[in-house]
């Protein structure tokens, strides 16, 4: 099993829905963070968390909202969703200082 | 926005055939330059964290080198296998990950047999 779980892997939505990414870890890390890939771009940090009750925001936050619910989870939520939000989604984890760990990605499409 | 830069975007090589590719980043507020392999429909793995100033780290047949002052960082591929083909991405830490990490748009490493 992975060690960072997303879910769901892939979703097609239509505009104006809600929709939610879950990712977990068993890798007992304190921080997780949310990044969106699009072709031609690097990935982009939209939300992070240093603890259950830190969240701090990416550079593209705009039109996303997050939830640490445990140390073990952190939720992406789209509330009302929009054609250009479609994108591959990551989850990710660290240790205080060290190198990122990922999740499979999440791929969203809105219709 | 920190401005993370790799070059080239594309890169075609032949097997046994050796590479490099860039990142720059800003040379102020450096903490960390992190280096990932992002293979096709797989996770980015990190490959190398390197934080101080002419830092060289090497794993099997990949190297990098760190320049802080003058904000470059070079990746090495010794005789490319076609195992290596993937987008390597840098990222820039300005803050020990308190501000996240900034990533650059990869170089996507094509191996020919």
């Amino acid at each position: 099993d992975a060690d960072v779980t997303q879910t769901p892997r892939n979703r097609i939505t239509k505009t104006g829905k809600r929709i939610m990414l879950e990712c977990s870890q068993t890798k007992g890390h304190d921080r997780m963070y949310w990044y969106r890939q699009d072709p031609g771009l690097g990935l982009r940090l939209i939300y992070y968390s240093f603890d259950v009750k830190d969240i701090n925001k990416g550079e593209i936050s705009d039109g996303y909202s997050v939830s640490r619910q445990a140390q073990a989870k952190f939720s992406l939520s789209l509330e009302s969703a929009i054609p250009n939000q479609t994108a591959l989604y990551f989850c990710a984890t660290s240790p205080r200082t060290g190198e990122l760990f990922f999740g499979e990605g999440s791929r969203l499409t809105v219709l | 926005i920190l401005n993370v830069e790799q070059s080239p975007q594309s890169l075609h090589v032949q097997e046994g055939d050796s590479t490099n590719f860039t990142c720059s980043f800003p040379s102020s507020n450096f903490y960390a330059l992190h280096w990932y392999r992002w293979e096709t429909a797989k996770s980015p793995e990190a490959l190398f964290v390197m934080t101080l100033n002419g830092d060289e780290k090497k794993k099997g047949r990949i190297s990098a080198t760190l320049n802080t002052k003058e904000g470059y960082s070079y990746l090495y591929i010794k005789g490319s296998q076609p195992e290596d083909s993937a987008t390597y991405l840098c990222a820039f830490d300005s803050g020990g990950g308190a501000d996240g990490l900034t990533f650059g748009k990869g170089t996507h490493l094509i191996i020919q047999p």
